[in-house]
């Protein structure tokens, strides 16, 4: 139990262009979701905390109008990098909360997404 | 300011040997500590630690937390070549089940 899905698993985009991140918690529901990043040898950065059927909240340095955060149902929420730059390529990670569903109550994680952008 | 400190940044072993990786933290609103392994992908769940001095075990891993010394350990025994990997601590703060990760152990286990 507790599996969460990203889509695509990685991506590669011209600077100037939008990408979308898709992550499913596949047999839970998810009030709350959050979305990582994690440049190559450092930690998961939190970036935003999705909330279903509200806005997301966002960390301090985390530009909100360039990654929007979708939670529109209580297992899909997604990202959209917008205007993506070279900068912006990363490994984006999102995790759903678990609760109530019968497995430790913590945050479950997709298998990431690669973005580069050229 | 919140922070999860690990330690050895790396470490290289060969198969068969025991290792002990550290995980120290300041941050307000503790919850919980979680360690999880990632390797090429996401990280995967190994343990939840809420309470002090009670270890959990899962076949050759081991962790316990010291919450009067704000500290967890990692215990490998025996380790393989696949035991490789990224080994992550974060500390889940308060109600809103925020983590706050370390840099991360990265072992190496040599055949």
């Amino acid at each position: 139990g507790a599996v969460v899905s990203q889509h695509p698993s990685w991506v590669i985009c011209k600077s100037g262009t939008s990408v979308k991140i898709e992550c499913r918690s596949l047999d839970f529901q998810a009030t709350t979701m959050f979305w990582y990043r994690q440049f190559p040898k450092q930690s998961l950065m939190l970036m935003a905390t999705s909330n279903e059927g509200s806005k997301a909240t966002y960390e301090q340095g985390v530009e909100k109008d360039k990654f929007l955060i979708n939670h529109a149902s209580l297992t899909l929420s997604t990202l959209t990098v917008t205007s993506a730059h070279p900068e912006d390529s990363s490994f984006y990670i999102c995790s759903a909360m678990a609760l109530g569903t019968g497995v430790q109550e913590t945050q479950y994680f997709g298998p990431g997404t690669r973005l580069l952008v050229l | 300011e919140d922070k999860v400190v690990q330690s050895p940044l790396s470490l290289v072993v060969h198969e068969g040997d025991t290792v002990t990786l550290n995980c120290s933290y300041e941050v307000t609103n503790f919850r919980s500590l979680l360690w999880y392994k990632q390797e090429k992908k996401a990280p995967t769940f190994l343990f939840m630690l809420t309470s002090s001095g009670i270890e959990k075990k899962s076949g050759r891993l081991s962790s316990i937390l010291d919450k009067k010394e704000l500290f967890s350990i990692l215990n490998i025994t025996a380790t393989q070549t696949g035991d490789s990997a990224i080994y992550l601590c974060a500390v889940e703060r308060g109600s809103n089940y925020k983590l706050t990760f370390g840099k991360g152990t990265l072992l190496t286990v040599n055949p």
